[in-house]
């Protein structure tokens, strides 16, 4: 079974710039989270789909950051503007339960440098 | 507020011995608990889980043990090996209409050979 895809692996950009993630999560797979992991610090929950909906995007800076799920598949989290506090490795999971109880599978991360 | 706590940052223990690892939380509310272990480079991977109805959780050489009394989780690892060398998250989480999962800082563990 393959896991949780995430792309890029590592990105610098400077502030101000625009940036965006993609994370492909494991087939049928029905719950779909951003994290957001700042150095030092555990993952810190962005947004949390269920299918194509929201369910939770209470932490989401949404002034800057804003993400999607079309088609209840694939998933994209971008930032814009950047600011240098949001450099951290941001971390795309997948659950097969709804509701959000169950086993979340981590991607390996995207390591965003804001300069 | 951090409510899910890992006070020790780092713990280093000798390969065969027992590893303990602690998780302190402030939020009652909380009513499952997972341990996920992350190698450098890589995603979090889900090591064992808790539920608040329960105070110990077995699976082979991992053990979870809960004191909803005291709000405090700790992983035991027996016998420790190095390739249990790796950051260790506790999280916790809710069923506030849909379950939302905080972690803790981390610890890392050093299994020395």
């Amino acid at each position: 079974e393959a896991g949780v895809a995430q792309s890029p692996r590592y990105k610098i950009i400077e502030k101000r710039q625009s940036v965006a993630f993609w994370c492909n999560p494991i087939s049928g797979h029905a719950t779909l989270y951003w994290y957001q992991q700042i150095l030092g610090q555990g993952p810190k929950l962005l947004i949390q789909f269920q299918n194509n909906g929201v369910v939770d995007d209470s932490q989401l800076p949404k002034d800057r950051f804003s993400a999607e799920r079309l088609k209840g598949v694939d998933s994209t989290l971008k930032i814009q503007p950047a600011k240098l506090e949001d450099s951290a490795v941001y971390l795309c999971a997948s659950s097969f339960q709804t509701g959000g109880l169950g086993t979340q599978y981590f991607g390996p991360g995207t390591r965003l440098l804001v300069l | 507020d951090q409510q899910v706590k890992q006070n020790s940052p780092s713990l280093s223990v000798q390969e065969g011995r027992i590893s303990i690892l602690n998780c302190d939380y402030t939020n009652s509310m909380f009513d499952y608990f997972l341990w996920y272990k992350k190698y450098p480079a890589e995603g979090p991977t889900f090591l064992i889980s808790i539920s608040s109805i329960k105070d110990k959780n077995e699976d082979g050489r991992f053990t979870v043990f809960l004191n909803k009394s005291a709000k405090h989780l700790s992983l035991h690892i027996v016998p420790s090996q190095p390739g249990d060398s790796a950051v260790y998250f506790c999280a916790a989480s809710w069923a506030s209409g849909t379950y939302k999962y905080i972690f803790g800082t981390g610890t890392r563990l050093k299994v020395l050979a």
